[in-house]
């Protein structure tokens, strides 16, 4: 199935700072999405993005479908920015099965 | 417009036992996902239902099992516990095909 990697898998930034993270996958996608999960658990869903770029306020997102990457953008970032951040792909040969990568820890500090 | 729920939040069993997880998708959704996330790591995918059916599985024993229902909700039921099925259990509801999924809050299980 599906390789997905996460980079880097932790990441500590001062509230401002700008960051990007990346998500490597091993096959043609037809469903790759970006979610943040919040300390009771709950995996928020940031963006929805198989390919292109899309925006939301501080958050951005562009998949480069061909080359088999994604990357998520956060700018002016915010101590309520914190937790842990997944993508999840989905293989073409595989469609019904979401496979998560490892994760990018974001700690914020004041 | 209510989004996926699931039931219990917390759930605390002895090894051996026998457990069932609940999920109520999100409305208009019919096809529902089951993943199991350990801690410190990505959820691990167990199986999507479809129009009352298994329709893809991950690499999960069949101590693993499930069932939906006409309604589209669903359950998850894992026989025979052990201690490494200690986990967040994670319930996703889509429309059928690769579309968003949307995550419930999870159910918490222990086994002790």
């Amino acid at each position: 199935g599906i390789q997905v990697e996460q980079s880097p898998p932790d990441l500590i930034l001062q509230e401002g700072a700008n960051s990007t993270l990346r998500c490597n996958f091993s096959d043609s996608v037809n469903n790759l999405q970006w979610f943040h999960q919040n300390p009771w658990g709950q995996l928020i869903n940031l963006f929805y993005i198989p390919s292109g770029t899309k925006q939301n306020g501080r958050l951005s997102a562009t998949t480069v479908a061909t080359e088999r990457y994604s990357l998520l953008y956060i700018s002016s970032s915010q101590t309520t920015d914190s937790g842990v951040y997944f993508c999840a792909a989905r293989g073409v040969a595989n469609a019904g099965k979401s496979t998560f990568g490892d994760g990018t820890t974001l700690t914020v500090k004041p | 417009d209510a989004g996926v729920t699931q039931s219990p939040t917390h759930l605390i069993k002895t090894r051996g036992q026998q457990v069932t997880l609940r999920c109520s998708p999100k409305s208009g959704h019919d096809t529902v996902s089951w993943y199991q996330q350990a801690l410190g790591q990505g959820p691990q995918f167990i199986f999507q239902y479809y129009e009352e059916e298994e329709r893809q599985r991950g690499n999960f024993p069949d101590r693993f099992s499930g069932h939906q229902f006409p309604n589209y909700s669903s359950e998850l039921n894992v026989n025979a516990l052990l201690l490494g099925d200690s986990a967040l259990y994670l319930c996703a509801s889509s429309l059928a095909g690769p579309t968003k999924q949307y995550f419930g809050p999870g159910t918490r299980l222990t086994v002790t």
